[in-house]
């Protein structure tokens, strides 16, 4: 079975300030990555991913992901963090037994930002 | 063009009682999952719907079962609540032959008293 670790349930920062959100995974497939972000009372939304080529991946807003198959992690960071950055970030997994259409995600990391 | 949308946004039930969720896909698209939430918790996966039926199943009691319309819209029923049934139940739509990219409704959120 395929398991998500993100080992930080929260991460305060200030503004402007640089920010790595961590994300272990384990499976003995190939999988694809994600980064969801999920703002308050709201659904997840997608931030970026990882299917396959460069192991480097960027999303719109500033934040990017590197696939590392020898560790097993995709974390996220942004070089400078923005108050409307706050929200909650999962990270998830595609692929293996489960099949590629489903999603098995982490606990999330509470993302924080402050003035 | 519309995304995923779910109803209703907030229900309030007692133990023992029974629910139905309901869950449009974005257009185009003709795989819907369902996934529960529990309160600072990740979604976890309940299951998905394809072609009218059931292909995938998570690790929930039989109590929770779904359907899927021609339409491909989707509802989730769970039967007999328990307190630990409360949380934000989370659609998400996908093409059948995607890559796990899925779309997510903003949720029902369900508390059981």
């Amino acid at each position: 079975a395929q398991s998500v670790t993100q080992l930080d349930s929260q991460v305060p920062v200030f503004e402007e300030a640089p920010v790595e959100l961590r994300c272990n995974y384990s499976s003995s497939v190939s999988v694809y990555l994600f980064w969801y972000v999920q703002y308050p009372n709201q659904g997840l939304q997608l931030l970026l991913k990882y299917l396959s080529g460069s192991t480097l991946v960027e999303s719109i807003n500033g934040f990017e992901a590197e696939f590392n198959k020898s560790q097993t992690s995709f974390h996220l960071r942004k070089p400078s963090v923005h108050i409307s950055d706050t929200a909650e970030y999962f990270c998830a997994v595609s692929g293996g037994y489960s099949g590629y259409s489903t999603l098995t995600f982490g606990k999330g990391t509470m993302l924080l930002v402050s003035p | 063009d519309a995304g995923v949308t779910q109803s209703p946004t907030h229900l309030i039930k007692t133990r023992g009682q029974q629910v139905t969720l309901r869950c449009s896909p974005k257009s185009g698209h003709d795989t819907v999952s369902w996934y529960q939430q529990a309160l600072g918790q990740g979604p976890q996966f309940i299951f998905q719907y394809y072609e009218e039926e059931e292909r995938q199943r998570g690790n929930f009691p039989d109590r929770f079962s779904g359907h899927q319309f021609p339409n491909y819209s989707s509802e989730l029923n769970v039967n007999a609540l328990l307190l630990g049934d409360s949380a934000l139940y989370l659609c998400a739509s996908s093409l059948s032959a995607g890559t796990g990219e899925l779309f997510f409704g903003e949720g029902s959120r369900l508390t059981v008293l």
